[in-house]
């Protein structure tokens, strides 16, 4: 069974701190590796999709990073703000199936 | 925000009974999944589909079934609920757009409680 493990499992952080997370995933057989948010009461939200060793996305104050030959993403968080808080979530996409495997998440508050 | 809809939101039943959690996209995606979720624990997929008339089981041991008759609709139905279905489930859709997993659209869930 293939394991996506993310750490830290939670955290608080001040308003204005950054602070990053981690996705480790299985080196091999990747396809793409997907980052979403789950605010409490609503549905996940995609992030960013990623596909290449070494991408890097951005969307505004967040920002990930890829790298597939040794099974790691972070996601980065630049001056978190209170509406920042929520449930991070990673999912792994490898190839040969349309299956999605995702981590148990990183549960953020930022404490204004 | 993501047309994909569930229902019921909340589901309260007994023992025993039959019952059927809906989930309708109007995205037209082909790919469509079940997840559930027990608190404080990670995503399980339960089911999903490629397409009309294909469905497969997912990782997660479930008791339930799914149908896949149009590209909007999977339903899925559990035939005699139990307390330990208790869970929150979700259902996803995506595409499959130039040879990439695009990103998955979630509806709100079903939070289901048996008694």
């Amino acid at each position: 069974i293939l394991n996506v493990e993310q750490s830290p499992q939670s955290l608080h952080v001040q308003e204005g701190d950054s602070t990053n997370f981690t996705c480790s995933f299985p080196s091999s057989n990747f396809y793409a590796l997907h980052w979403y948010r789950w605010e409490t009461a609503k549905s996940p939200e995609a992030l960013f999709v990623m596909t290449l060793n070494g991408d890097e996305k951005k969307k505004g104050r967040i920002s990930a990073t890829l790298n597939t030959k040794e099974g790691y993403s972070y996601l980065y968080i630049k001056g978190s703000q209170p509406e920042d808080s929520a449930t991070y979530l990673c999912a792994f996409f490898y190839s040969g199936t349309y299956k999605y495997i995702f981590g148990t998440g990183t549960r953020l508050k930022v404490l204004a | 925000e993501a047309d994909i809809y569930q229902t019921p939101r909340y589901l309260v039943i007994g023992t025993g009974k039959k019952i059927t959690l809906e989930c309708s996209q109007t995205m037209g995606h082909d790919k469509m999944y079940w997840y559930q979720q027990d608190p404080g624990m990670e995503l399980h997929l339960i089911h999903y589909s490629y397409g009309v008339n294909s469905t497969e089981k997912g990782d997660l041991s479930s008791e339930s079934t799914v149908s896949r008759i149009r590209t909007e609709h999977f339903p899925l139905t559990l035939e005699s609920a139990r307390p330990s279905h208790t869970s929150q489930y979700l259902c996803a859709s995506s595409e499959w757009g130039a040879g990439v997993a695009t990103e998955q659209f979630f509806g709100p869930g079903t939070r289901l409680t048996v008694l």
